[in-house]
């Protein structure tokens, strides 16, 4: 069974801090990684997403791969408060072929105190 | 660009009651399309999937089923309606590509079942 797995949470991080959400993988043949934001009550949207292994940064986002550990992160920057959600990472495997089918990690629910 | 509608936002139905959910997206052709059920407070749960018009992937077995009419038109159907069939309902989008396509969610319907 492919899994991705995420402490559930909550991470509460003082305004300005920076918030490290991780997600570890199962499957060593998962090629791509999505973080995903989700509101309450809202439908997921993405950040980012990372195929190579290292660091990509967009704006106050950091995504981090390590293939060899099988290791996705995301760093906030300055977390503000409108930050709070719950982050979801999701993993796209090469044995997927052309269905593109994600496989969702739990979520980590994010709280930002001001 | 891109852009997926999803109906209706909210639904209440009676047990046993019939269901149909649809989805369009606009603004590209042969994209990949998913429904997914999300249960209060838990994560993604993949239902169905299709690759192309007429092609459904069923993940799970249950009393739901999907239908893709035409290219991009994705819908969601019950003939008889269970309690545990509540939940966020969402429909996503993706373009077959290279690995590092994401999938791209519409707003979900949020069903209530009595």
């Amino acid at each position: 069974q492919k899994e991705v797995e995420q402490n559930s949470g909550p991470l509460s991080v003082p305004e300005g801090a920076i918030a490290s959400l991780n997600c570890t993988y199962s499957d060593r043949g998962s090629q791509s990684f999505f973080w995903y934001r989700q509101y309450s009550g809202k439908s997921p949207e993405l950040i980012m997403f990372i195929y190579s292994n290292g660091d990509k940064e967009d704006g106050r986002f950091t995504a981090q791969l390590n293939k060899a550990s099988q290791y996705v992160s995301l760093l906030i920057r300055d977390s503000q408060p409108s930050d709070s959600a719950t982050y979801l990472c999701a993993g796209l495997s090469r044995g997927s072929g052309n269905t593109g089918k994600l496989i969702f990690g739990q979520g980590t629910t994010l709280q930002v105190k001001p | 660009s891109q852009t997926i509608h999803q109906w209706p936002a909210t639904l209440v139905q009676p047990v046993g009651s019939p269901l149909s959910l649809e989805c369009t997206v606009e603004g590209t052709s042969n994209p990949n399309l998913y429904w997914y059920r999300q249960a209060a407070g838990r994560g993604l749960q993949l239902l169905f999937y299709s690759v192309g018009i007429g092609q459904i992937s069923s993940e799970v077995p249950q009393n739901l089923s999907a239908s893709r009419p035409q290219d991009r038109q994705f819908i969601l159907s019950s003939k008889k309606l269970l309690l545990s069939d509540s939940g966020f309902y969402l429909c996503a989008w993706s373009l077959l590509g290279t690995g590092d396509q994401p999938q791209h969610f519409g707003d979900g319907t949020r069903l209530s079942i009595l």
